[in-house]
């Protein structure tokens, strides 16, 4: 099976733009996270899709949404980018609630 | 899920050695998973060990389990120069919705 796979993986956007991350989950996987990593934070949990729904979501402002389509595939969306917003964006998918989490590659956002 | 708290914060080892990571967590868990990162192969999750469960191998892997003490072990015999990474553990227990929670993690230093 493929992997998780997220585009683009890299990106440089400017203060106050906003940004559309991808992500398509494992075939057959219903689930997707979305977590954001920086050094200073580490990794931290944004949200969870599941059957286009989503069920979860993490301490972060409203800027930072997503939605789920119905073949699983997941975007991210952050408006109006802050420098903060630097960072690595990682999104996983599991098979099934409590199970083990496969992560993409990750895209690498740099707001300047 | 619950974030694991791992120990030691940074580990540095000669090829051959065996390494050892501790994890402990505060709650009852369904299951245990340790997640390993690199820039190479991104974060990719290498063993699951649920709550009924004592031990655990996955090729040079051995994980432990011990509930009544809520701690865990990763064991890598034989290291070598491609297992340095971060190690992180995380203790998933009760309906989580796809939230993993990461901790600081160990960071492994395997010198050739």
């Amino acid at each position: 099976k493929a992997g998780v796979t997220q585009t683009p993986r890299y990106l440089i956007k400017t203060r106050g733009q906003q940004v559309t991350l991808s992500c398509s989950p494992i075939s057959g996987h219903r689930s997707v996270s979305w977590y954001q990593q920086t050094p200073g934070q580490g990794l931290q949990f944004l949200f969870e899709y599941f059957s286009e729904t989503q069920r979860n979501k993490g301490n972060f402002p409203g800027r930072f949404s997503g939605r789920q389509f119905s073949n699983s595939r997941s975007e991210m969306n952050v408006s109006t980018l802050e420098l903060g917003d630097s960072a690595l964006y990682l999104c996983a998918s599991s098979s099934q609630e409590g199970n083990e989490q496969f992560f993409g590659p990750g895209t690498r956002l740099t707001v300047l | 899920s619950q974030q694991g708290e791992e120990d030691p914060q940074a580990l540095s080892i000669q090829e051959g050695e065996n390494a050892t990571m501790n994890c402990s967590y505060k709650t009852s868990i369904n299951n245990l998973q340790w997640y390993r990162q690199n820039s190479g192969r991104g974060l990719v999750h290498l063993i699951l060990i649920r709550s009924n469960e004592r031990e655990k191998h996955s090729g040079r892997l051995r994980v432990t389990l011990d509930t009544s003490k809520k701690s865990s072990s990763l064991l890598i015999t034989a290291s070598r120069a491609a297992d340095t990474a971060s190690y992180f553990c995380v203790a998933a227990g009760g309906t989580s919705y796809g939230k993993l929670t990461f901790g600081q993690g160990t960071i492994l230093t395997v010198h050739p």
